[in-house]
């Protein structure tokens, strides 16, 4: 079954760069699959943060502006975040998702990002 | 943006009740619509997704209602392990909101 594993930096300084990586482990990131980022805010709820298609198409939350992009690795069966110009305001749980025709059904157990 | 409205923002109630929680979005979103549950530390697991469908391995006491802008999670009868938190999420046109939550405490 597919598993997604995320990793990356758990402390970030303001204004700068904050990466992540999902890996996929169990299937295929070449599947018609969209992969998808979701962050939660301590004690808040849960907030879309945009998606990678395999064909490379992304979709992003317009409240992220133009600090974001995702992108994918299909040798190393992975995508990535990458969010600029980070705030206090981005420190979050952030969880890597695969969206199937029955939604977000399988999801990492989150990373969690400082910005201090 | 579509902005999706759950109520209530808490609850409690007790092992065996039957609680509903409903998700109203802010236009038609036909059945596009996705529930979660949430645990302390742990990441959502999808439970309902185009408004009535059950994930594979999720009980038949949930059940999810509803069409167009208002929807329903009902959990029919309250085992200990469903003291959570609840989220909807429209998945119609993006960016793909969640609603703000619904906690479920243990009365």
């Amino acid at each position: 079954q597919v598993q997604l594993q995320e990793s990356g930096p758990g402390l970030v300084k303001p204004s700068g760069t904050l990466s992540l990586t999902c890996v996929v482990s169990g299937g295929s990131i070449s599947s018609n699959n969209w992969w998808t980022w979701v962050r939660q805010p301590p004690g808040k709820g849960l907030e879309w943060v945009g998606e990678v298609f395999q064909s490379g198409s992304t979709n992003y939350n317009p409240s992220l502006k133009n600090r974001l992009t995702i992108s994918m690795d299909k040798s190393k069966n992975q995508f990535s975040l990458k969010l600029t110009s980070v705030a206090a305001a981005d420190t979050a749980v952030y969880y890597c998702t695969r969206v199937e025709q029955s939604g977000m059904d399988v999801w990492g157990q989150g990373t969690t990002v400082t910005v201090s | 943006d579509i902005q999706m409205t759950q109520s209530p923002s808490s609850l409690s109630a007790s092992v065996g009740d039957r609680v509903t929680i409903t998700c109203r979005a802010s236009r038609s979103i036909s059945n596009y619509l996705n529930w979660f549950q949430q645990k302390p530390g742990k990441a959502p697991k999808s439970l309902i997704y185009a408004a009535s469908i059950l994930q594979s391995g999720v009980p038949p006491r949930f059940s999810g209602g509803g069409s167009g802008a208002d929807f329903t999670l009902t959990i029919s009868s309250l085992h200990p392990e469903d003291f959570a938190t609840y989220y909807c999420q429209q998945s119609y046109s993006t960016p793909y909101t969640f609603g703000q939550g619904t906690k479920l405490e243990i009365k």
